[in-house]
């Protein structure tokens, strides 16, 4: 079973705060997709890594692919009350194949 | 911006009964995949299907489950005979190569 651990699990800090979430895994993945979910709703791809040590950069929002392919991490600058949700990392082996989800990191951003 | 669209956004079933949901993937989408999440669960891979065919599934697609493109624009996954357990958000995805883009799910309630 490939598993995905992403800690924290939860993460409440005042907006204006800097914050990073990580995600990891003993098996090599070919590529990791972020994703942001709304209680109730689907999964909102932010990013893809494909490359080994790659990092994106979305607005306040910078994810970094591991040199190995096993982990990422999403680091947030500045953090505001928007940026509140559930934020997902999920592997993928191969192209266009399953994705194996990791446990979620559940972030609150107060005023 | 192209979307994956969902119907029914809640579907409310009797337990046996064959239930049908329907998805309209990214038109120039060639990969397409259901997946599930139980609530308070992971998000958990169902199948994929590519040029008309599953190409991978999980342990929980048994013979009650089955997916067809019954034109060019369709996907659906089609569960036989519910079962209390199968309550859960269903969520349709595509994607042209390594970027998957999820619909906003399903609700199914089992009775």
């Amino acid at each position: 079973t490939q598993l995905l651990e992403q800690s924290p699990q939860f993460l409440s800090i005042q907006e204006g705060e800097n914050l990073t979430v990580y995600c990891n895994s003993s098996s090599v993945f070919s590529s990791l997709q972020w994703y942001r979910q709304e209680p109730g709703e689907g999964p909102v791809l932010l990013v893809t890594v494909v490359t080994g040590g790659e990092v994106k950069k979305l607005k306040r929002l910078t994810f970094q692919f591991g040199d190995a392919r096993k982990d990422s991490s999403l680091h947030i600058t500045a953090a505001q009350p928007g940026d509140t949700g559930l934020y997902l990392c999920a592997g993928e082996k191969g192209t266009a194949s399953k994705l194996t989800f990791g446990t979620g990191t559940r972030l609150q951003v107060t005023l | 911006e192209p979307e994956v669209t969902q119907t029914p956004s809640h579907q409310v079933t009797q337990m046996g009964q064959e239930v049908i949901l329907r998805c309209v993937p990214i038109s120039n989408h060639l990969y397409f995949y259901w997946y599930r999440q139980i609530l308070g669960q992971k998000v958990e891979f169902l199948v994929s299907f590519y040029n008309n065919e599953i190409s991978e599934k999980s342990e929980i697609f048994d013979d009650q489950f089955s997916v067809e493109r019954p034109d060019g624009s369709n996907f659906t996954l089609k569960i036989r005979s519910t079962k209390l357990e199968d309550s859960a958000m269903y969520f349709c995805a595509s994607s042209f190569r390594y970027e998957q883009y999820f619909g906003p799910g399903t609700r199914l309630t089992v009775t």
